[in-house]
């Protein structure tokens, strides 16, 4: 079954406390991506990787990183995490942009910095 | 660069009447479109999508969405929806390139009411 995996799905933190957040796919695509969600501001992209080691930045990459050493998984790492990243976050793959390829979504993380 | 805009964050609906959820779109190059669902405390799944050929699309759950390329619009509609179609719908778009992100608009959700 075509899965993308995240975890942890649920996460209370404190501020400055450095988090991964996993994300893993079976499907062998080359586009990977994270976002995060907040109220009235729909999905917001953070950082994509169009294939192992190619990573660029996304619409608010500020406080998070993120690696692509395996063409399945895409760590996003928040290295000292304050109250403003609290949000839902989406990791998602597809195979190569440029054809309509369905983007396939995780379950969500929702994360709490306090 | 590619912009959405949904126009309604929300829509309230009785049960088993018609309902559009609108969104128009801004590029300068041609686009492919896609509609998502997001079910309570569930990732994103695909609806449907506008590739090219006919501007009429059909997707999952008796949902249909009309490409109109003089409009830059992509309406989502329905002919008599149920409860189980509350969820709030997202539209996004994806350029041709192969380095095409995907970019969302902000969200509509539907409510449906008994």
């Amino acid at each position: 079954e075509a899965q993308v995996t995240q975890n942890p799905r649920y996460l209370i933190t404190v501020t400055g406390k450095k988090l991964t957040v996993t994300c893993s796919q079976n499907m062998n695509h080359e586009y990977m991506s994270w976002y995060r969600q907040d109220p009235g501001l729909g999905l917001r992209q953070i950082y994509y990787s169009m294939n192992v080691e190619v990573t660029d930045k996304g619409d608010v990459p500020e406080g998070y990183k993120v690696s692509r050493k395996e063409k399945r998984n895409f760590p996003l790492i928040l290295e000292s995490p304050s109250p403003n990243q609290t949000s839902l976050y989406f990791c998602a793959s597809s195979a190569q942009g440029g054809s309509g390829n369905t983007i396939y979504f995780g379950e969500g993380s929702w994360l709490t910095v306090v | 660069a590619q912009s959405v805009t949904q126009l309604d964050s929300q829509v309230p609906v009785f049960e088993e009447a018609p309902v559009e959820l609108r969104c128009n779109y801004s590029s300068s190059v041609s686009v492919y479109l896609f509609w998502y669902v997001q079910y309570p405390n569930q990732g994103l799944q695909l609806l449907l999508k506008y590739l090219s050929g006919s501007t009429l699309v059909k997707g999952i759950n008796g949902f249909e969405a009309e490409f109109n390329k003089s409009q830059t619009s992509f309406h989502l509609r329905k002919p008599s929806v149920h409860i189980s179609d509350t969820a709030e719908y997202f539209c996004a778009v994806r350029g041709y390139s192969s380095a095409s992100k995907i970019i969302f608009g902000s969200g509509t959700r539907l409510s449906i009411r008994p």
